[in-house]
This record gives structure tokens, sequence and C-alpha cells, in this order.
């Protein structure tokens, strides 16, 4: 089984309609990320958490908010979707040990299209 | 600010050595990054540098240099699935997140 899951893998969804992606893992690491990636500019952090009671906004989080139920769920919202959202969406864990590099393993992406 | 260049696209042929470069600008730099990905898939980790020098792996070595804010990432014996976008990640020390350059798209021909 894989150790950082998503769902659903791909959307089709129209403007305005509220959206739920979701992440599972089974690494048992602290810290949860979102990221949308985007033809030629990499990966943007949209938010990203290091533990259940830690939310932080990356570097494009209007648009998006976030929830974390528990240290290994964690779910990235879109409240009324727009066109100019539509990217690959991915999910990451990473170790909070202090003895680790803080490695991020990535889930397999959301491809999510906005009409 | 904190900037991560890398060219956006090269070409190689099968069975050669590649090079691919990154430079990068940094208020407090605490780690270095090296992830595959291939069409559609996920990011996978290849390399991590946190000192100056050349970490082997297999057909893969990362270099860095910090006092340069330099890094590349070099494949041997390149073969046809390497085919894939390699992306330089920079960790900082402020809040501890990581910041992904664009990627390079490496095309291995026969």
């Amino acid at each position: 089984d894989a150790d950082v899951t998503q769902t659903p893998r791909n959307r089709i969804t129209k403007t305005g309609k509220r959206i739920m992606l979701e992440c599972s893992q089974t690494k048992g690491h602290d810290r949860m990320y979102w990221y949308r990636q985007d033809p030629g500019l990499g990966l943007q952090l949209i938010y990203y958490s290091f533990d259940v009671k830690d939310i932080n906004k990356g570097e494009i989080s209007d648009g998006y908010s976030v929830s974390r139920q528990a240290q290994a769920k964690f779910s990235l919202s879109l409240e009324s979707a727009i066109p100019n959202q539509t990217a690959l969406y991915f999910c990451a864990t990473s170790d909070r040990d202090s003895t680790s590099t803080d490695t991020q393993y990535f889930g397999p992406g959301t491809r999510l299209t906005v009409l | 600010g904190q900037n991560i260049d890398q060219p956006t696209e090269m070409t190689a042929t099968e069975g050669a050595i590649v090079q691919i470069n990154c430079t990068y600008q940094t208020s407090g730099f605490n780690g270095l990054f090296w992830y595959q990905q291939h069409a559609g898939e996920a990011p996978t980790f290849l390399s991590y540098n946190v000192l100056d020098g050349l970490e082997e792996k297999g057909r893969f070595s990362s270099f860095l240099s910090r006092s340069k804010g330099y890094s590349y990432l070099l494949l041997k014996e390149l073969q046809m699935k390497d085919s894939a976008s390699y992306l330089c990640a920079v960790r900082n020390t402020g809040g501890f997140k990581t910041i992904f350059g664009a990627g390079t798209r490496l095309f291995v021909k026969a």
C-alpha cells in the first residue's frame, strides 16, 4: 500500500463549486504539506502543518483553506473554485525528528480542472 | 528573498553523462535536495546535501558549494528512463520550509 494517498486522483468541477481534496499518510510523520504545480512554475506551497494544532499559510494560500483532522489526515478545500485553480495538486509529508533531513514524500497527485 | 534557478530543458544521449546546475539565493540555508519527477507523477527524493562537496549514490551524484550558492546533479550512464524533470529544492532555517525550483526537463535520446 502507498504511504501517502490522495483522493480523488482526478476531478472536473465548475466555477463557484466547493471542492475538498484529501490526503492520508501511514508514514507516522508529523509534518504535512499541500502544493500546486503548474507547467513551468514548479511546486508552490499552499499550506503546511507541523502538527495537528499547527497550520501555516504558504506562498499562495488565497482561495484555499485546510484542515488537519488527525496526524495522518490533511485536507485542502477550495471554497469557491475558479478556472485559474486548475492545476496538479500534491500532498507531501516529512519527518519532524531532529536527526532527519526533512525529506518530503509526495502523494500521487490530484489533477483538478475548473471549468 | 529566496530564488532558485535551473535550466528549463536539457537533452542528452543514452549512455552519456549530463550535469544539471542549480543556483540559489536564500536568507538562511539548511540543506539542498534534488528530486526526480516523471511526467504526471509525484516527485521522488534523489539526494540531499548540507555540507560542501560531492555525494555519490550509484549513477547519480550531487555537489554543493554553499559559498557560491551552487549545486549540480550529475547523471552517469544515462538511460531512457532518466527522461524526467529534476527539481532542485532548498530548505531554509526560517520556519524550516523547503522552496522548490521550477525544474529541469531532461530528454534522453537514443
